[in-house]
């Protein structure tokens, strides 16, 4: 099974800062990587796919990037609704894996 | 508008079985995959199963194999999960889910205990 190692597990970030979360994946993976936000109670929300798309209606703040194995997620200039937590998964084969998450609060 | 309604959850001893259903609309559900995800109490997210649009290709985790049967039926666009011999590791919210479109349903709570 490809591991995914996910990180950091939570941080607190500021209003208006720049803010990186990444996924390194145990094997290739070949940019089969999205990226979703889950609020409280909600489903999860799709944000970025195929590693480096921004899905529809979300905000152009949000990106995806790859650098070998590791897959990041940032944030630019971070307003207050986009607290939540952050995870990947990897669909290059299945099983799918998903990373352990990453719980995005405002200081 | 996409929607993927899950149902079927509940209560339920262990040991014991239960059946999910996930209704699909605002899409073609015949031409798509789709998965069950299940997440338990204050954990992450674990895939169950596959099934392909024809449901010719099925695949489940190590965690349910032999347990779990997963079925669609394209006709009434109808995603379900049989689940048997369940055990108190299978307490999840339950989500039915195409991962490449971006598709969830809303979740339906399984509990498993005595």
């Amino acid at each position: 099974d490809i591991q995914m190692t996910q990180s950091p597990s939570s941080i607190s970030v500021s209003l208006g800062d720049r803010f990186t979360i990444t996924c390194r994946a145990s094997q290739d993976i070949g940019n089969y990587l999205s990226w979703y936000q889950q609020k409280p109670e909600k489903s999860p929300k799709l944000m970025i796919y195929r590693a480096t798309n921004l899905e529809d209606g979300v905000p152009s703040r949000f990106s995806g990037s790859r650098s070998g194995s590791d897959y990041s997620l940032t944030i630019n200039s971070l307003e207050s609704e986009d607290t939540g937590i952050y995870f990947c998964l990897q669909h290059k084969q299945y099983p799918l894996t998903f990373g352990s998450g990453t719980k995005l609060e405002i200081k | 508008e996409v929607q993927l309604v899950e149902s079927g959850g509940g209560l339920v001893q262990p040991g014991r079985s239960l059946k999910l259903s996930c209704v699909a609309s605002g899409f073609t559900f015949s031409n798509y995959g789709m998965n069950w995800i299940r997440q338990a109490p204050g954990k992450g997210l674990e895939w169950v199963a596959y099934i392909s649009s024809g449901s010719s290709y099925i695949y489940y985790a190590e965690t349910v194999k032999g347990r779990f049967t997963i079925s669609r039926d394209n006709a009434k666009n109808t995603l379900y999960l049989q689940m048997t011999s369940l055990r108190s590791e299978d307490t999840a919210l339950y989500y039915c889910a195409n991962h490449q479109r971006g598709y969830w349903g809303q979740g339906v709570m399984v509990t498993v205990s005595s």
